[in-house]
């Protein structure tokens, strides 16, 4: 498969429950990024990894915790989380974090209830 | 801070009618602006970027700094035009880990 993939494309979770966002690229790109998508809101970055470092947190709540074990995975690692946290979160990668040029993947739609 | 603003949340016109997406920025520094698009049940791409000075898809846009705009134009529109529109912005070769997005238009493009 080619391209940027995200699993869950949907995923519903408790406050209470533990779960994970999964991203992969076949692209061989070497920066990687999540995204958070919600109504009425610009895309927010979350995450930046550059060479599997992250470069860039934006003062996301600790209740988010990525890892990127390698330049193809990427994981957004939820617990605890609240309500509003609900909405798309997109993964993307560029070669590079010179380049604006962001390949997006589908996209994990959560809803916390 | 950067900050990137389209003021139309939806902009509906006819097949074959001028289109003008707006997008406005407010910037210090030499920025780099782009135009993404997300067609429906497709992913976000890139639509085009002002260094390249490229037409993409009949599209173009012009960078004019004395009024900070990004306007992204098509003479004749086309009904698979539909789609999301986003602008956004970056620090001229500081890449995309600064880039800021508008919050979109919903193009609708009437036969």
């Amino acid at each position: 498969e080619t391209g940027v993939t995200q699993t869950p494309r949907h995923l519903v979770m408790g406050m209470t429950n533990k779960k994970s966002l999964k991203c992969e690229q076949h692209l061989g790109h070497n920066a990687m990024y999540w995204y958070k998508q919600s109504a009425k809101k610009p895309l927010e970055l979350m995450f930046v990894y550059s060479l599997e470092e992250r470069v860039e947190n934006n003062s996301v709540p600790s209740r988010f915790s990525p890892e990127c074990p390698n330049s193809s995975h990427l994981f957004l690692h939820l617990h605890t989380l609240q309500p509003e946290d609900s909405a798309l979160y997109l993964c993307a990668s560029s070669q590079g974090t010179s380049s604006g040029e962001l390949f997006f993947g589908e996209g994990s739609r959560l809803t916390v209830l | 801070a950067q900050r990137v603003t389209q003021p139309e949340k939806l902009l509906s016109v006819f097949k074959g009618a001028p289109v003008e997406l707006k997008c406005n920025y407010s910037y210090s520094g030499s920025p780099e602006l782009f135009w993404y698009v997300q067609y429906s049940r497709q992913r976000l791409q890139l639509l085009l970027r002002h260094i390249s000075r490229e037409s993409i898809k009949g599209f173009t846009a012009d960078l004019n700094k004395g009024e900070t705009s990004f306007h992204l134009k098509k003479p004749f529109a086309q009904e698979e035009d539909s789609a999301m529109y986003y602008c956004a912005l970056s620090e001229l070769g500081g890449g995309a880990d600064g880039l800021t997005f508008g919050k979109g238009t919903h193009l609708i493009i009437q036969p």
